[in-house]
């Protein structure tokens, strides 16, 4: 059974650079869309972006600038990292895998991760 | 479908049924999933490919997508249902998340 566990800094300076990280078990990273999400305090969810295993990466227009997602296969890890963040950016963050079935829904979630912008 | 709208909240009565929708333009045109989301937990997969429902996903929940609008319905709603749902659709190798609908059991 495939487990997401997040990880990383719960206070996070304005102008700095968000680093998270996400932590498989229980199989390897795959033949799947591995996603970051985020949820500000009482707000909805927002796709931050996501990677195919293959390499392949793409992430929220909104977002793009400002955003990198890696991965480590030999850690069963994949990252986040934001940049240049402001108290906007303040939020939840969950990784997620994607299920194999059209529309790639997502199927696994990790418990989430507080992280504050503030100085 | 570059946006997805749905109601801020819908209220239900015990036993009976919620029908939560997402709008988007040609919203038909795409497979939609929905999540659960309750206070303090992580979103969970109530619906995928616009109508399937994971084995562990009660009957009580189904779903329609067609034209510019998809649909949850919970039939026979329980309290246990009460949560935020949000549709989310994939268009073009992106995700994109409805605004979500708060179900409140009264």
């Amino acid at each position: 059974q495939v487990h997401l566990q997040e990880s990383g800094p719960g206070l996070v300076r304005p102008s700095e650079t968000l680093s998270l990280t996400c932590t498989v078990s229980g199989g390897a990273i795959t033949n799947h869309f591995w996603s970051w999400i985020r949820q500000p305090p009482g707000k909805g969810l927002e796709w931050i972006g996501h990677f195919f295993y293959t390499g392949s990466t793409n992430s929220n227009p909104s977002l793009k600038t400002r955003v990198t997602i890696s991965v480590d296969t030999s850690k069963n890890q994949f990252s986040l990292k934001l940049t240049s963040v402001t108290a906007a950016d303040t939020a939840v963050y969950y990784c997620a895998r994607s299920l194999t079935h059209s529309g790639h829904p997502m199927g696994i979630w990790g418990q989430g991760t507080v992280v504050t912008v503030s100085s | 479908s570059s946006e997805l709208t749905q109601p801020p909240s819908v209220s239900v009565s015990p036993g009976q049924t919620a029908s939560i929708t997402c709008s988007g333009d040609q919203v038909g045109d795409h497979f939609i999933s929905w999540y659960q989301q309750k206070p303090g937990q992580s979103p969970v997969l109530v619906i995928y490919q616009d109508k399937k429902r994971p084995s562990e996903i009660p009957e009580r929940f189904s779903a329609s997508n067609a034209g510019n609008t998809a649909t949850l319905t919970i039939s026979g709603t329980q309290a246990v249902d009460e949560a935020d749902y949000y549709c989310q659709a994939w268009d073009s190798g992106a995700y994109v998340f409805g605004t979500g609908t708060t179900v409140t059991v009264l």
